[in-house]
């Protein structure tokens, strides 16, 4: 099965600190796309930041941006000058053939004041 | 437009009775999705549909589950003869097109199901 793992079940940072998420995946595909979602408690999940595969330029938005590593296969979030917002759970998804999504299992992050 | 809507947000049900969820998508969105998201996990994808043909379901969708996108809009999500192991958060998605594109999916804030 093609699985995507975030290690990481819990983070903390201090707010302004910068921290970063780790993501690593499987896929047997050359083409295709990486997510990060932010998940608030008991609130919608939203698209935080997405790679292309095929570009090798890391994506940036804002205050997060990703370290994608193709060979590797990993693709982790850096989420800079961290803000009491920012606390959720993050999840790491690929998708499949250009449809549905694999998730991982999420990295619950914390901020503290 | 205000996003992808759910309904209900929560719902508690007898093991053993039938229920039955929905999702409107943002209207000009060609693509629906459902997942499933138990406590403390990544949501597992359940099914897809492109407009009103329902083009993939997962194993995880057993037979006593059924999913109904009518006309290419909403969606109905419905489960016979729930079971304790049904109690998770269910999730509507839409998009249009496939993951790539640039917003990829929108999601609700799902249906919170809870068998007893």
């Amino acid at each position: 099965a093609q699985t995507v793992t975030q290690s990481q079940p819990e983070m903390s940072v201090q707010e302004a600190e910068t921290v970063t998420l780790s993501c690593t995946y499987d896929t047997s595909e050359s083409d295709y796309y990486l997510f990060w979602y932010k998940q608030p408690p008991s609130r919608q999940m939203i698209l935080v930041i997405r790679q292309e595969a095929y570009k090798q330029q890391n994506a940036t938005e804002n205050r997060f941006s990703v370290n994608f590593q193709k060979a590797a296969k990993s693709f982790s979030l850096k989420i800079s000058d961290s803000q009491l917002g920012d606390a959720a759970m993050y999840f790491c998804a690929r998708d499949n053939a250009g449809n549905m999504l694999t998730f991982g299992g999420g990295t619950r992050l914390m901020v503290k004041p | 437009d205000t996003g992808v809507s759910q309904d209900p947000r929560h719902k508690i049900t007898k093991r053993g009775q039938n229920v039955t969820f929905r999702c409107d998508p943002i209207s000009e969105h060609n693509r629906l999705y459902w997942y499933r998201q138990t406590l403390g996990q990544g949501p597992e994808f359940l099914t897809y549909f492109q407009n009103e043909a329902q083009l993939e379901k997962s194993r995880l969708l057993s037979d006593r589950f059924s999913a109904e996108r009518p006309k290419g809009s909403f969606s109905t999500l419905e489960i016979q003869r729930t079971e304790q192991g049904d109690s998770a958060m269910y999730l509507c998605a839409s998009s249009l097109g496939g993951t790539g594109t640039r917003y990829g999916y929108t999601f609700g804030s799902g249906t919170r199901l809870t068998v007893v």
